[in-house]
């Protein structure tokens, strides 16, 4: 049982390369985050799916781009990377309309540096 | 707007003490209150997960309480060991943002043997 999946692990990029950091879940559970974590901020949601084809805004999302066509993928995309970009990425998963009671599971996370 | 607060921000314990972290947050609409673990390197582990009609929940050497009308909630680890050195983190589902965890900077906790 693999569970969440996050890829690449270690990611540097320069600025203004686009980059792509993939999240992939094996359980189908029907919510995906992408949360950022940086010293100083703690984690903050960057965007959030609901089910597939539906995103949603959440509390850094400038910058970043976010699709989701099936359910167990849900890439975030850096459209020009800027150094203020340079953080470990988690994805997180939640079980289909159980939001409220169920726990969050995290992905082990992407570590991206930006030059 | 709310926020997430936890202090101290780091702890060192010896192995084999009793101790309490804690969480206070600034709005008392949540639907739960969520308490992790991170590892060095490492994702988020779930530990406890309160409901917000709930006052607390125990699992194993663990204790998390919420008392929603002070914002307030503890993470009581009983008979600390050196495996639980790491860094807790608590986050609030807050009312009417689906899915919306906000977090807290989370406590760094050292159990030395």
């Amino acid at each position: 049982d693999a569970g969440i999946t996050q890829s690449p692990r270690y990611k540097i990029t320069e600025t203004g390369r686009q980059v792509t950091l993939m999240c992939h879940q094996t359980w189908s559970h029907s919510y995906m985050f992408w949360y950022r974590q940086d010293l100083g901020h703690g984690l903050r949601l960057i965007y959030y799916s609901a089910a597939a084809d539906i995103t949603d805004k959440g509390e850094v999302p400038d910058g970043y781009v976010v699709s989701r066509s099936k359910t167990e993928n849900f890439p975030l995309t850096l459209e020009s990377a800027t150094r203020s970009q340079t953080s470990v990425y988690f994805c997180a998963t939640s079980p289909t309309g159980a939001v409220w009671n169920s726990p969050l599971h995290f992905g082990n996370g992407t570590r991206l540096t930006v030059t | 707007k709310q926020e997430v607060t936890q202090i101290p921000a780091a702890l060192s314990v010896p192995e084999g003490e009793n101790l309490v972290l804690n969480c206070s947050f600034t709005d008392s609409a949540i639907y739960n209150l969520q308490w992790f673990r991170q590892d060095p390197g490492k994702g988020l582990t779930s530990l406890l997960l309160i409901q917000s009609s709930q006052r607390e929940q125990t699992s194993g050497r663990l204790n998390a309480s919420l008392d929603k009308s002070s914002g307030r909630s503890t993470l009581y680890i009983a008979a600390s060991q050196p495996g639980d050195s790491a860094t807790y983190l608590c986050a609030v589902l807050h009312s009417g943002n689906t899915g919306k965890l906000i977090f807290g900077q989370g406590t760094t906790l050292q159990v030395k043997p």
